[in-house]
This record gives structure tokens, C-alpha cells and sequence, in this order.
């Protein structure tokens, strides 16, 4: 019964460096969330993907990239990490169809950038 | 606009009652959540409401929503050590790609022996 699973749970990167945090579920959810918790701000959204084969920005999408690669998984890439992207990343996933539904969240990725 | 807020800390003794208040500004939200999150842990649903229900209890959990002034309160009867956490108001509504959900900043519940 795994739900959401995020890899790694933790990170540390230089500044310049790429990486990506990798998202999987397993309920067979048709969209997934790309969040950051930053201290006092709550989640803000990063990317989304209402369905397979599409991504949208969210409120912070700058410095991002994502991937849909398959209904399961959700990847989001840093390609020149910076340290205003330390932070905690959370994917979730939901059912839209289902407005009732809210979404499951992974326990998160802590990643510092040095 | 699309704000969620809510006070970042509460304390409360164990055995107490704990109220955590939030207000939201969009009126066309259709469901409302509140999220436990616990320390290196991801957020976990404790319950929601329908934007046509004054309230919902479930179990120690009672929650309120007060749609005029859209107000949501949470209220934890018989607070316990284990509920110390960061409890999470948001709103859903629906829109293009699904339902967006919006989170408040989260309330640090501390509560003391």
C-alpha cells in the first residue's frame, strides 16, 4: 500500500548543478502535483499535470522542468540548481474526476543547494 | 483572488480543546480540507467539508464553515501530545485541468503535558 513515493528523500547540491526528483504512484491517479514547503509560505505549486501527456505551470514554475513520463510517474527537473531552491518538495496525486478526492502526498524531498 | 490564511502558531494544554481558524477569499470553492502534517512527513487528509454544509463532525474533529465571512475553523476535542502538528486549511474549486487546490500557510499546533 505505497501511494505516493518520492526519491531521494534527501539531497545536496552545489550551486550549477542538475537533478531530478523522481514521483511514482500506484492508485492509478490521472493527475499529479509538484509542490515546495518553504518556511511561513505553505505549498506552493511548482508544475501540475491534469492527465497524462500534459504538464502546466503552477504559481512558481521558474528554474523547473517537468516530465509526465507514464500515467505513474511525475519527474521534476532542476537544471542549474540555485540556493533559492532549497527547499522541501512534495509530490502529490488526485483524481479530478472524483471533485471530492483530495490529493496524497509523498513524505517529500529535502534538498539544500550549497 | 485566491488566498488562504490562517495564524502560524497555537498552544494549548493537553486535554484542552483546540481551535484553529482559517478564511479563504474565493467564494466559488466547492470543498474545503484540512491537512495534518507531522514532522518529515508528507500532508494527510483529516477531513473536508461541501461548500453547502455548515458542519461536519468527525469523531474529536468538528469543523465549521461559516460561508459569509468564509470562515473555516477546526476545532480538536480533548487535545493529546500526538496532535502536536502543522494542521493545513485549503480550498478546491474546480477549473481548466481538474480541481485546484490552495493551500493556507499551515498552523504549528503545540501542545504541552
Amino acid at each position: 500500500n505505497a501511494g505516493v513515493t518520492q526519491t531521494p528523500k534527501f539531497q545536496v547540491l552545489k550551486t550549477g548543478q542538475s537533478m531530478t526528483l523522481q514521483c511514482a504512484q500506484d492508485m492509478n491517479h490521472n493527475s499529479m502535483y509538484w509542490y515546495r514547503q518553504d518556511p511561513g509560505m505553505g505549498l506552493r505549486l511548482i508544475y501540475y499535470s491534469a492527465s497524462e501527456g500534459t504538464t502546466d505551470k503552477g504559481e512558481v514554475p521558474n528554474g523547473y522542468n517537468v516530465s509526465r513520463l507514464n500515467k505513474r510517474e511525475f519527474s521534476l527537473r532542476l537544471e542549474s540548481a540555485a540556493p533559492s531552491q532549497t527547499s522541501v518538495y512534495f509530490c502529490a496525486s488526485s483524481e479530478p474526476y472524483r471533485k471530492d478526492q483530495p490529493q496524497h502526498f509523498g513524505d517529500g524531498t529535502r534538498l539544500s543547494i550549497l | 483572488g485566491e488566498d488562504v490564511e490562517q495564524s502560524l502558531f497555537l498552544s494549548v494544554r493537553e486535554g484542552d480543546s483546540s481551535v484553529i481558524n482559517c478564511t479563504y477569499t474565493d467564494s466559488s470553492s466547492t470543498y474545503l480540507y484540512w491537512y495534518k502534517q507531522e514532522p518529515g512527513a508528507g500532508l494527510q487528509l483529516l477531513t473536508y467539508i461541501f461548500s453547502n454544509m455548515d458542519m461536519k463532525q468527525d469523531q474529536r474533529l468538528t469543523v465549521l464553515l461559516n460561508k459569509k465571512d468564509k470562515h473555516l475553523s477546526l476545532r480538536i476535542a480533548d487535545t493529546q501530545t500526538g496532535d502536536s502538528a502543522i494542521y493545513f486549511c485549503a480550498e478546491s474549486k474546480g477549473g481548466t485541468g481538474g480541481f485546484k487546490t490552495i493551500f493556507g500557510a499551515g498552523t504549528r499546533l503545540f501542545v504541552k503535558a
